[in-house]
């Protein structure tokens, strides 16, 4: 098993463009998650989704969005980026909402 | 006011030390507790779920106060490979992060 795995691993990005971050776990899983990590913070959770079809807002989800057609996918997509989402961006995924979370290994995002 | 609040630290001990982190969560209802460990610049993983009579896994023991809403970290006998940064996680609905306390292990 891959696991979760996210692509790219490092990308700039000029202010105003867009770009989408991959995301894909092989376990089955129902839950995922995105989250954003600023320097010396916590995570912080930008979307998640249950199941296919089904996402929903977490605490920091301006600016971004998603979409789950598949159980294996959770695209993240950033619309007119700005220099406030330079992050690490880490996916999850976990068979339900009480347990152990598997993290990809990131996406480090510039926005300059 | 934060969900969950932790000790950034640094705490720097010497190996062989016994270290303790706390961290407080603010929501009574939260259900499901864990400690996340984090290497700099990768990705965190699970270190151990806390369970409510406390639970021990070889040098590590994590345990959990409903009452003053806190849960714990022990870690005896230090090791390098320990230095890291410890997040504790409360689950209510989702899992919410703290911001980790970063722990230094020196020769």
């Amino acid at each position: 098993n891959a696991g979760v795995t996210q692509t790219p691993k490092f990308r700039i990005l000029k202010i105003g463009q867009s770009m989408t971050l991959q995301c894909a776990q092989d376990m089955n899983h129902n839950y995922m998650y995105w989250y954003r990590q600023d320097p010396g913070m916590g995570l912080k959770l930008i979307y998640y989704s249950v199941g296919a079809g089904i996402t929903d807002k977490g605490e920091v989800p301006n600016g971004y969005n998603v979409s789950r057609s598949t159980t294996e996918d959770f695209p993240l997509r950033l619309e007119l980026a700005a220099p406030s989402q330079t992050s690490v961006y880490f996916c999850a995924s976990s068979p339900g909402p009480d347990f152990e979370q598997y993290f990809g290994p990131g996406t480090r995002l510039t926005v300059t | 006011r934060k969900e969950v609040e932790q000790d950034p630290g640094p705490f720097n001990v010497p190996e062989g030390a016994t270290v303790a982190f706390n961290c407080t969560y603010s929501n009574s209802a939260s259900q499901s507790f864990f400690w996340y460990r984090q290497d700099c610049r990768k990705e965190p993983k699970l270190l151990m779920s806390v369970y409510s009579s406390g639970n021990e896994d070889g040098r590590f023991t994590a345990q959990l106060n409903r009452a003053s809403q806190y849960i714990s970290l022990l870690i005896r006998d230090s090791k390098l490979s320990d230095s890291a940064t410890y997040l504790c996680v409360s689950d209510f609905n989702k899992f919410y992060f703290g911001s980790g306390t970063k722990l230094n292990v020196k020769p």
